[in-house]
């Protein structure tokens, strides 16, 4: 079963404008990490924030973690063309330690409008 | 080095075709996974491998056969296919130390089954 939902499913801004994305899922988690993916191909590790944190900063993209209400939010600012694409959260999908596979929300797909 | 690479890119096949995915990687990882993704979809677990060994197998049709055969290398074998296994297919990389470890991900084989 699907461990994050993401929220909304599509969003259509300006470039240079923020965009905000949110993520709930179901279970207790180790981390959460949010990925992009342009065009159906690999996925790119964006920034991962563990359970113990609560905010995360890298470059223009602001994670925050809401672990009482399981729910992330990942925020890209100034938005440009190239950030178009998909953006996942992920979540480990087992509480032990050592290789864990990652369970994925549906996805947001962004479109940056030039 | 932070690169994941899968061969080939794209393949089709027969219902009644055996091929072969290949991955490899060489950042020293110790745990290598597959995902399966279909169109418009998020990616889904598949198998996991730490320390060659097979680790998780999320109830895979056994048309899949995975195989790891040193620690840079994680192949999926295929056998039998259908239509609908036709998707993308990801290979992705970790550190096992921790469950926090980020998963590099490699751009993925399109596989069209016919």
């Amino acid at each position: 079963s699907q461990q994050g939902e993401e929220d909304p499913q599509a969003l259509s801004i300006q470039e240079g404008e923020n965009a905000t994305m949110n993520c709930s899922y179901k279970t207790s988690i180790n981390n959460l990490q949010w990925y992009r993916q342009n065009s159906g191909r690999g996925l790119v590790h964006l920034i991962l924030i563990r359970s113990n944190e609560r905010e995360k900063h890298s470059g223009r993209l602001r994670v925050t973690l809401d672990t009482s209400k399981k729910s992330s939010s990942l925020l890209i600012t100034a938005s440009r063309a190239a950030d178009t694409a998909s953006y996942f959260c992920a979540t480990d999908a087992y509480s032990g330690g050592g290789a864990d596979g990652l369970t994925f929300g549906k996805g947001t797909h962004l479109i940056i409008q030039p | 080095d932070t690169e994941v690479t899968q061969t080939p890119k794209h393949l089709v096949m027969g219902m009644t075709n055996k091929k072969s995915l290949k991955c490899e990687q060489h950042m020293g990882h110790r745990a290598m996974y597959w995902y399966k993704q279909k169109a418009k979809k998020p990616p889904e677990l598949m198998f996991v491998y730490s320390y060659e060994k097979l680790s998780i197998n999320e109830s895979v049709p056994s048309r899949f056969s995975p195989e790891c055969p040193n620690s840079s290398l994680l192949n999926l074998h295929l056998h039998a296919l259908q239509p609908e296994d036709s998707a993308l297919y990801l290979c992705a990389s970790s550190g096992v130390v921790l469950s926090t470890d980020t998963q590099y991900f490699g751009p993925g084989t399109r596989l069209t089954v016919l």
